[in-house]
């Protein structure tokens, strides 16, 4: 069974940049026909996807945040990164990394992290 | 980008049937896909594609969708039901997935 979770530091400086890693256990980043995406939400709000990588490496973006974010997988392929630039308040949310299988006629994030809080405070 | 529209809050008594709309121009070419979201807790899956749901996921949780209107009917709520519910959608990108603010719901 597939499980995730996320780590990094919990707390970032205005403008620096937001780092967070996504392990997996159970699995492999590069196996199946997944996109593994990054999903954030400011306390109190709503779900906003930042972007995914698929099994073959490719990426995509929320256009919003396209300036400022990448997402890799290293070459173990069971740590996902995730990396947002020129942070600010804003951008302080619980961070999920996820699962996502998306078809024509499905699409759905069915493996979660726990989530890992990210403070942008000086 | 698309949007999908929900409402704030919605609350049910105890053992009725609680439907949760959630709309959205997408919803014309694209199934919703529906969340359950406990405080402190990551998103569960609970319903996906015309009414799927998920290994272990009750079956008085049921899906359907009308023009651009989808809904997550909850036949009987239980007291473990309340939370915040999100539907989601590929965007006019179908690689791009949009989220609706959500629905907290409430069991009285």
């Amino acid at each position: 069974q597939v499980q995730l979770q996320e780590s990094g530091p919990g707390l970032v400086k205005p403008s620096q940049t937001l780092s967070l890693t996504c392990g997996v256990s159970g699995g492999s980043f590069r196996s199946g026909s997944y996109y593994w995406a990054w999903v954030r939400q400011p306390a109190g709000k709503g779900l906003e996807w930042i972007g995914h990588i698929y099994t073959t490496g490719k990426t995509d973006y929320n256009p919003s945040l396209t300036s400022r974010v990448s997402i890799s997988v290293d070459t173990s392929d069971t740590q996902m990164s995730l990396r947002l630039s020129s942070v600010t308040a804003a951008d302080t949310a619980v961070y999920f990394c996820a699962r996502w299988y998306q078809s024509f006629y499905f699409h759905y994030m069915d493996v979660w992290g726990k989530g890992a809080t990210v403070i942008v405070s000086s | 980008s698309s949007e999908l529209t929900q409402d704030p809050a919605v609350s049910v008594a105890l053992g009725q049937t609680v439907r949760l709309e959630c709309q959205g121009d997408s919803l014309k070419t694209y199934s919703a896909t529906w969340y359950q979201q406990k405080p402190g807790q990551a998103p569960l899956l609970v319903m996906f594609g015309k009414n799927q749901r998920p290994s272990g996921i009750p079956d008085r949780f049921s899906g359907s969708k009308s023009g651009i209107t989808a809904s997550l009917t909850i036949t009987g709520a239980q007291a473990e039901d309340e939370a915040a519910y999100f539907c989601a959608s590929p965007d006019n990108n179908p690689k791009h997935p949009v989220f609706g603010g959500g629905t907290q719901l409430t069991v009285l």
